[in-house]
């Protein structure tokens, strides 16, 4: 079964309009952490934001925000005010325990497009 | 700045040579590293996960005598391509982190001609 399932292929947004990224996870261990990562064309991986299971708070970063539905297993990246700029992959991946040492797993991404 | 650097960027190579890629971390000690693997328009795969002073742990599928990773610092992790054919062209990323965010280095793309 996969663990994190991102179910939009692909989105399209206006400039400034906000626009919402899916993201459900699964995992048994109660222990864990969600990223979402940003790749333009050039291939980096641009960390955005984390949140960790035990966080109480949806984490903010700038722009980015994350929608954190525990009991939903949902961690949906909400992005504001978009900018052209913002066109790119964006995957959202898990880390499960608590240790730092366990890998990242990643969903097969979601493609913005910013429309001007 | 880039907390993860790795070299280099590019290559290309014959069929039959090695290629070695350096992963390193710039300002902190990472006994854990990791490498994935990226084809077009897919998502990452992880490989293997390197560990500072003993062996690599490789994915299921992943052949630990063609990727031959070397954790031989705190701060630097290599993967060597052994014999490298048109298949291995790839992207090939790696990862260190502590504690919460994982950072990535900007990715090595392979091209076996």
């Amino acid at each position: 079964a996969q663990k994190i399932t991102q179910t939009q292929p692909g989105m399209f947004v206006q400039e400034k309009e906000a626009v919402t990224l899916d993201c459900t996870y699964d995992t048994s261990d109660p222990s864990y952490g969600l990223f979402w990562y940003k790749q333009p064309s050039s291939g980096e991986m641009i960390f955005l934001i984390y949140q960790g299971s035990y966080d109480q708070q949806n984490a903010t970063e700038g722009r980015y925000s994350l929608n954190f539905q525990k009991a939903r297993k949902s961690a949906n990246l909400v992005i504001s005010a978009s900018q052209l700029g913002d066109s790119a992959m964006y995957f959202c991946a898990m880390r499960e325990g608590r240790r730092g040492n366990t890998p990242l797993v990643f969903g097969k991404g979601t493609r913005l497009s910013v429309i001007a | 700045g880039a907390v993860v650097s790795q070299h280099p960027s590019r290559v290309i190579c014959k069929s039959g040579t090695s290629v070695k890629i350096e992963c390193r971390s710039l300002d902190f000690q990472a006994t854990t590293m990791f490498w994935y693997r990226q084809f077009p328009k897919k998502s990452l795969m992880l490989m293997a996960t390197s560990n500072e002073g003993s062996k690599a742990t490789y994915e299921q599928g992943v052949e630990k005598d063609k990727f031959l990773i070397n954790h031989a610092s705190l701060t630097l992790s290599t993967l060597t391509v052994t014999s490298a054919h048109p298949e291995d062209s790839s992207f090939y990323i790696c990862s260190a982190g502590h504690g919460g965010p994982r950072f990535f280095g900007p990715g090595t793309r392979l091209t076996v001609l």
